[in-house]
């Protein structure tokens, strides 16, 4: 089982900051096969990025994916007041399909 | 637009079994694949396993083996999760979510999620 290791575990930022959020695999993730998912509080997590670096349709230009292997990066360019929530990695590289544990980004 | 609608809350005893339904519309239902994710409160997401519904075929995560079926009615367009033996740890929110993949084009089951159901919460209590 590939493990998601997600840091740091909460982000303090303030709207129009840009929030950089890190996601580490305990083994190279084939093909760059990791999304991105936004949850907020009640709410089912959204897409927001497949194949590592692909935004998902209807997805503000301000997030940006990137990596490859056991690194991962998540970009918000610019907060905007709707961006504060909980970020979720998950691999799809292995038929055994992981989740990173979230980082929350909150109002600083 | 695609759209996935789930069954109501449930509370059942320890030892019990739930069933969660997800009905899906907007598309065609039986050539896509439907997952099963659970969120346990202070918990990371959890992938449950899978159904083709176009021929049924289904995976399953390891540690759900043995005890989560998941089931289509490709009439209805609605996929089922029904796990049993339940213990105060499966209480958690149970998510659907169709994977991207066309069957009929790509064959196989990609692995992310869009989009998700909103979930079901299932409380395991005596």
């Amino acid at each position: 089982e590939i493990v998601l290791t997600q840091s740091p575990g909460t982000l303090s930022l303030s709207p129009g900051e840009r929030a950089t959020l890190s996601c580490r695999a305990s083994q190279s993730v084939s093909s760059s096969y990791l999304a991105w998912y936004q949850q907020k509080p009640g709410q089912a997590p959204r897409l927001l990025i497949y194949g590592a670096s692909s935004r998902a349709t209807g997805i503000p230009d301000r997030f940006s994916g990137s990596g490859s292997g056991t690194d991962f990066t998540l970009t918000i360019s610019r907060l905007e007041p709707e961006d504060f929530a909980v970020y979720y990695c998950q691999q799809y590289g292995s038929s055994h399909l992981t989740f990173g544990g979230g980082t929350k980004v909150e109002i600083k | 637009q695609v759209q996935l609608v789930q069954s109501g809350a449930e509370v059942k005893k320890p030892g019990a079994s739930v069933k969660v339904s997800c009905k899906a519309s907007g598309y065609t239902f039986t050539s896509y694949a439907m997952h099963w994710v659970r969120q346990a409160p202070g918990q990371r997401l959890e992938w449950m396993g899978w159904i083709n519904a176009g021929n049924g075929n289904t995976k399953y995560s390891q540690k759900f083996q043995g005890r989560v079926t998941i089931t289509r009615d490709t009439s209805a367009s609605t996929a089922y999760m029904e796990l049993s033996s339940l213990r105060s740890e499966d209480t958690a929110v149970y998510y659907c979510a169709r994977d991207p993949g066309d069957l009929t084009i790509f064959g196989v089951v990609i692995g992310w999620f869009d989009p998700w159901g909103q979930g079901t919460l299932v409380t395991v209590s005596s």
